[in-house]
């Protein structure tokens, strides 16, 4: 059964807190993205990898940190330097950079 | 990266044929047209992605002009659960890295 996914689906932290986010495919694809989405809006890229060991910042890569040591996985985690991390996060891989995009169910982060 | 326009929300009843719109003024040659489909609180999910004329899929189809400045999907004879954001992309090539833009979306409600 081939798929992404992410875990866990709820996910609550203490302000001030690290926080990892996990992403993980099986559909053998070179590329992996992560996506913020808050409420009523669109999806911002905050990191993606073309290719193991290899990663770039999106628009809104301040306070997250990422890494690629694997092919099928792309961990974010959050920092205590992100500001508002409330927020649901979309992990997405493609087989290639410029194809189609598969999103994962997401991870919903609260931070009280 | 080239930037899409939506309408904000549509409401449609429910067995009619919905065309949703997104304009694309900046487009570049290499550029291609995909469109995602979102329910709250889950991953996007990927209907149909096009370059020029039509493209169609069990889903929907894609009309796209000669200009490709904008493009047209067309959802036929819309079901309830066919209420979700609708969002439209143009694939945008930036320092050799190919990054897609996700925009508010359109909301489209499918009424009874």
């Amino acid at each position: 059964d081939g798929g992404i996914t992410q875990s866990p689906k709820y996910l609550f932290r203490k302000e001030g807190q690290n926080v990892t986010l996990s992403c993980e495919q099986n559909l053998n694809h070179d590329a992996m993205y992560w996506y913020r989405q808050d409420p009523g809006q669109g999806l911002r890229l905050i990191y993606y990898s073309q290719i193991v060991n290899d990663f770039q910042k999106g628009d809104i890569a301040e306070g997250y940190s990422v890494s690629r040591e694997k092919k099928e996985s792309f961990p974010l985690t959050v920092t205590s330097a992100q500001k508002n991390p409330t927020a649901f996060y979309l992990c997405a891989s493609s087989m290639r950079p410029d194809d189609t995009q598969y999103f994962g169910p997401g991870t919903r982060l609260t931070v009280l | 990266l080239a930037k899409t326009t939506q309408p904000i929300s549509m409401d449609s009843y429910e067995g009619q044929e919905v065309n949703i719109t997104c304009s694309h003024n900046n487009i570049a040659t290499n550029d291609y047209i995909t469109w995602y489909q979102q329910f709250p609180s889950q991953g996007p999910r990927f209907i149909i992605q096009g370059y020029k004329t039509k493209v169609t899929n069990e889903v929907a189809s894609l009309f796209i002009p000669a200009d490709r400045k904008s493009s047209t999907l067309s959802l036929p004879r819309v079901s309830l659960s066919d209420t979700a954001v609708y969002y439209c992309l143009v694939g945008d090539r930036h320092g050799g890295n190919n990054r897609l833009a996700f925009g508010k979306g359109n909301q489209v409600v499918v009424i009874p």
